[in-house]
């Protein structure tokens, strides 16, 4: 993998669901990992910031893991509410002071 | 105070107008970017400063040029721009280093005529 890739695209769930989406990125060169999610007419916000191999974190119902020997992490977001509708963004950086290379990002829509 | 705050929020101008973007940040943070992003696509980093100083430069057209007097604020220049370069500039701040978060504005909408 040369790039940030995200999948799904796009995800429609119930509320309560509980859903989780991918990030992939190149496991060479890695040094950290990023999560933001970007809701309609705000500004970007970081979600997590991941930098060891087999790392877990946790925001309240959101939770991300970390595998670097393979180059993925998930994003879990347990129990959704439709304010969790936004775009879902994941960023790889490749090394200190280089730039992050974003995905395309998973855009969830949560019905109420 | 976790804000970027970024002016104006909407900005329309024509190809031989010169025009600023600002960005603000009072953190702390000794990185700041600016960053375009077109519908529907990731934000497209355009340059990086670090400590007051231009790090990053991803091969920008020169009608925008950037410019950071001091560690809370970050510039950008806008001359002669085309109708391709309409779309939404986001400045972001964080500490140096890629393993920390930055911190977004809300963006600039930018029309060009």
């Amino acid at each position: 993998i040369l790039n940030v890739e995200q999948s799904p695209q796009s995800l429609h769930v119930q509320e309560g669901d509980s859903t989780n989406f991918t990030c992939s990125f190149p496991s060479s060169n890695f040094y950290a990992l990023h999560w933001y999610r970007w809701e309609t007419a705000k500004s970007p916000e970081a979600l997590f910031v991941m930098t060891l191999n087999g790392d877990e974190k946790k925001k309240g119902r959101i939770s991300a893991t970390l595998n670097t020997k393979e180059g993925y992490s998930y994003l879990y977001i347990k129990g959704s509410q439709p304010e969790d509708s936004a775009t879902y963004l994941c960023a790889h950086n490749a090394g200190n002071n280089r730039k992050l290379i974003w995905g395309l990002g998973t855009s969830l829509a949560v019905n109420p | 105070d976790t804000e970027v705050t970024q002016t104006p929020k909407h900005l329309v101008m024509g190809m031989t107008n010169k025009k600023s973007l600002k960005c603000e940040q009072h953190m702390g943070h000794r990185a700041m970017y600016w960053y375009k992003q077109k519908a529907k696509k990731p934000p497209e980093l355009m340059f990086v400063y670090s400590y007051e100083k231009l790090s990053i430069n991803e091969s920008v057209p020169s009608r925008f040029s950037p410019e950071c007097p001091n560690s809370s604020l970050l510039n950008l220049h806008l001359h002669a721009l085309q109708p391709e370069d309409s779309a939404l500039y986001l400045c972001a701040s964080s500490q140096p280093g890629g393993d920390t978060e930055a911190f977004f504005g809300q963006g600039t909408r930018l029309t060009v005529v």
